[in-house]
């Protein structure tokens, strides 16, 4: 079955908003990652983690470090540029293949 | 820059039709994938390589093959196209360096066959 789960599957926010996606595992996972995908459909690494929590400007991401059986991506002061489709994908342990997730397809509006 | 470049951009076969998707990177990594991405599905890992001449299966290899003459280059080969392998294809390259592997996306295929 699927190994990582994201939530919401679609999620709508006004400028200036905050908001958290999610990602479940159904097992333990090593290291988490989150992409952005474009209207274009360019793939773009926002975060690698394994564990704690890293921020890049109104972006941060956190991974469960002592479960390691989920992941969230904060939006701070959402952005019509912060539109997309984001994915997360998940490592269950070294040298196994990314797993990825459904995706969380956002909408920002003004 | 990195650089992921993938052709053609758009592809419509025709079932029982062979079709190769070509991938190429100068980012000099060793490691590339091949994923499709299907509605509700994210991203797939069809085949991998770790390095000119290897070959490896993903998660969903069936109906597909993959060759990696050199370092820049990893083709996506269906022999016997089929309708349900409409799908948009990345290709990616990585290179896990300590442990961690960023991924560098190409910006697509998509493929339609009738």
């Amino acid at each position: 079955g699927d190994q990582v789960e994201q939530s919401p599957s679609a999620l709508s926010l006004h400028e200036g908003t905050d908001s958290a996606l999610r990602c479940n595992f159904t097992t333990t996972m090593r290291s988490v990652q989150w992409f952005r995908q474009n209207s274009r459909g360019s793939l773009i690494s926002l975060f690698y983690l394994a564990s704690g929590t890293k921020e890049n400007g109104r972006l941060k991401s956190a991974f469960d470090s002592k479960e390691r059986r989920y992941s969230t991506l904060h939006i701070r002061d959402a952005q019509l540029e912060d539109s997309g489709t984001y994915f997360c994908a998940a490592e269950a342990n070294a040298g196994a293949k990314l797993t990825f997730g459904g995706g969380t397809r956002l909408t920002v509006r003004p | 820059e990195a650089a992921v470049t993938q052709s053609p951009r758009n592809k419509v076969a025709v079932t029982g039709g062979k079709v190769t998707l070509s991938c190429n990177q100068t980012n000099n990594h060793n490691n590339m994938y091949w994923y499709r991405q299907d509605t509700g599905h994210g991203l797939r890992l069809i085949h991998y390589s770790y390095g000119a001449g290897s070959t490896e299966k993903g998660d969903i290899p069936d109906g597909y093959k993959a060759s990696r003459p050199s370092q820049e280059n990893f083709s996506l080969i269906l022999e016997l196209a089929t309708p349900s392998q409409t799908s948009v294809y990345f290709c990616a390259s990585g290179d896990a360096l300590g442990g961690r592997e960023t991924l560098y996306f190409g910006s697509g295929t998509r493929l339609t066959v009738l």
